[in-house]
């Protein structure tokens, strides 16, 4: 079935680096969705990208889709504490709205 | 506006009872879906819900059923609760292709 893989698994980082993480599907998706899930919390809708080599960015935040409109990564600049959290891509599953969400992502960040 | 909602926010049951867990989504949102959050992954489709009918389903057994009711809440059951099925249950609500989650309902099944 369709799988969506993301590494790193977990990244620990100093307040002020960068981190990013890579999302890789083993189907071609129509559009790819970022959400955050805070430690305790529910993931939060971050953005959805749709157009093949499509780059949003949002403040420190830049995400990108790949031309093949299988991968994907989020970009954190100048991580901050509040950034701390999960964080998980998701596809759609063939042309239904099911999502099949990625492994994730944990980053930690250090002050 | 209120988020989608859940309840309970905890619950605790042992093996083979069965439970219900309920969302209400976003007003004006007709689409309901249902995922499985175990510790330290992602969120596992289980059921969506579109207008009162099934518009998908996950690989979970027969015990996982769920349904919507005409003011597009919705309610997800399982019985002969195993082990395995402790998570953490999130409802999610769409008007069109990204979803709110609600904050979920952490099951623990002794």
């Amino acid at each position: 079935g369709q799988q969506v893989m993301q590494i790193p698994q977990y990244q620990h980082v100093q307040e002020g680096e960068d981190f990013t993480t890579y999302c890789n599907s083993s189907t071609t998706l129509s559009n790819i969705q970022w959400y955050k899930q805070r430690p305790g919390g529910h993931p939060v809708f971050l953005i959805q990208l749709v157009k093949s080599g499509e780059v949003k960015k949002q403040k420190r935040l830049t995400f990108q889709f790949g031309e093949a409109k299988k991968n994907s990564s989020l970009h954190i600049t100048a991580t901050q504490t509040t950034d701390v959290g999960t964080y998980f891509c998701a596809g759609p599953a063939g042309a239904t709205n099911k999502l099949i969400f990625g492994t994730g992502t944990l980053l930690a960040v250090q002050p | 506006d209120a988020g989608v909602t859940q309840s309970p926010t905890h619950l605790i049951k042992t093996r083979g009872q069965h439970v219900t867990l309920r969302c209400s989504p976003i007003s004006g949102h007709k689409s309901v879906s249902w995922y499985q959050q175990v510790l330290g992954q992602g969120p596992q489709f289980i059921f969506q819900y579109y207008e009162k009918e099934e518009r998908g389903r996950g690989n979970f057994p027969d015990r996982f059923s769920a349904r919507q009711f005409p003011n597009y809440s919705s309610e997800l059951n399982v019985n002969a609760l195993l082990l395995g099925d402790s998570a953490l249950y999130l409802c999610a609500s769409s008007y069109s292709v990204w979803q709110f989650f609600g904050p979920g309902t952490r099951l623990t099944v002794l």
